[in-house]
């Protein structure tokens, strides 16, 4: 049983570019959520997709977006980017039993 | 507003002893869990634990819900375990997030 799957692993950008990571949720699991961690800090929640719509959002500005494909995978867009937006983003999966399991992340550098 | 306070902050230990990590909530949960993030990254689950006590190996958990309080029990640590370990958790009032605490930093010594 695949878990969380996420690509790129790693990702360098320049300030203005646009970029798009992808998420592949595990076996069953139908909510995907995504979450930016800067260097030291925790995770910090971006939004969350469940029946390929946006449930719910956190403190992110519109330049963040995201999409859910039927099958559950989830792509999650950043436009304009940002030297700020260099970070660890975290992709994770939820079925009914509501434990989040995470992928190893897509570390991305804006230069 | 809601809530979790993790402790300490950073813990340095020796081989072989054991620790004891802390998570505080300020709110009833529906859900609670502790994660590992190991130096690259991964964020490994270790417990989904909203009551009760479990247990894997070395490592135990122990959430107190009418008390408010969450607590990560690691034995005979190794130096495997070091990295920072978090508390998420769900809030019937955080629609949908996972609340997080500010992780504890633990570094094992050989």
């Amino acid at each position: 049983d695949a878990g969380v799957t996420q690509s790129p692993t790693h990702l360098i950008k320049t300030r203005g570019q646009q970029v798009t990571l992808r998420c592949s949720p595990k076996s069953g699991h139908d909510t995907v959520s995504w979450y930016q961690q800067a260097l030291g800090q925790g995770p910090q929640f971006i939004f969350q997709y469940y029946e390929e719509e946006e449930r719910q959002r956190g403190n992110f500005p519109d330049r963040f977006s995201g999409h859910q494909f039927p099958n559950y995978s989830s792509e999650l867009n950043v436009n304009a980017l940002l030297l700020g937006d260099s970070a660890l983003y975290l992709c994770a999966s939820e079925g009914a039993e509501l434990e989040a399991f995470f992928g190893q992340g897509t570390r991305l550098t804006v230069v | 507003g809601i809530q979790v306070e993790q402790s300490p902050p950073d813990l340095i230990l020796q081989e072989g002893a054991n620790s004891t990590l802390r998570c505080n909530f300020s709110d009833s949960v529906n859900n609670l869990q502790w994660f590992h993030q190991n130096p690259w990254g991964q964020l490994i689950n270790l417990f989904y634990i909203p009551s009760g006590t479990k247990q894997n190996g070395r490592l135990s958990a122990t959430t107190v819900a009418t008390e408010r309080y969450s607590l990560l029990y690691i034995s005979s640590s190794q130096t495997t375990d070091s990295g920072v370990y978090f508390c998420a958790v769900d809030f019937p009032d955080s629609n949908y997030q996972l609340i997080w605490g500010a992780g504890t930093k633990l570094i094992i010594k050989p």
